[in-house]
């Protein structure tokens, strides 16, 4: 079983629709969680961190459940642009430092 | 402000030769990270440096290694390349202070081929 796992989607969704991500792990230690987003053929970048009170950036939104061993990923009002993969991210305690797993990342496309 | 920078951005290889994939950080960070992701597979950790001198194995570590130069340089080298090896490869770095909350900063990935 893979430590940090994503549905590869695609979800394919109207502009403006609200579009939620699961990324479930398997390290009940797992200290930090992040989403990052990839753009075609380009190197990820970070979209937001996950918080355990959950946490909001403008149209996006991210949770976290321990107990469940689950983050999610919440975008509103969809736009073109936000067309894009989303890895979720799970740093894990290894020998005193904390190792950035990767979900294979699930894919968004908005259509106008 | 540069950031991580990545050399080559693209490399076709034939089978059996050697490369080194040269990556480079000036944000003073302490851990270092090479990465490959293949189509459906998301990125897969190779190997990574905590700090200075020292390099670990990661996921996929088979037929790759690396040195960790100094602290701005960690290069990745293939003694002879495999098909199996055509991959995207990025470079990461973070601040590798111990803490748990840490956010990678990425190069702009090399293309590589193996014929």
């Amino acid at each position: 079983r893979k430590e940090v796992e994503q549905d590869p989607g695609p979800f394919n969704v109207p502009e403006g629709a609200t579009v939620a991500f699961n990324c479930t792990y398997s390290n009940s230690a797992s200290q930090s969680f992040f989403w990052y987003r990839q753009d075609c053929r380009k190197e990820p970048k970070l979209l937001m961190s996950v918080y355990s009170s959950g946490n909001e950036d403008g149209r996006f939104t991210a949770q976290l459940n321990r107990a469940s061993q689950y983050i999610s990923l919440l975008i509103r009002d969809s736009k073109l642009s936000d067309s894009a993969t989303y890895l979720c991210v799970v740093n894990g305690a290894s020998g005193g430092s904390y190792i950035p797993t990767f979900g294979r990342g699930t894919s968004l496309i908005v259509h106008p | 402000n540069a950031g991580v920078t990545q050399t080559p951005k693209f490399q076709v290889l034939k089978t059996g030769q050697s490369m080194t994939l040269q990556c480079a950080q000036d944000m003073n960070h302490n851990s270092m990270y090479w990465y490959r992701q293949d189509p459906g597979m998301g990125l897969r950790l190779i190997y990574y440096s905590a700090s200075e001198g020292t390099t670990d194995k990661g996921e996929v570590p088979n037929g790759y290694n690396v040195s960790r130069l100094n602290k701005r340089e960690f290069s990745l080298r293939l003694e002879s390349a495999a098909p199996s090896q055509t991959s995207v490869y990025f470079c990461a770095s973070s601040r590798g202070q111990g803490a748990s909350n840490e956010k990678l900063f990425f190069g702009s990935g090399t293309q590589l081929s193996v014929l």
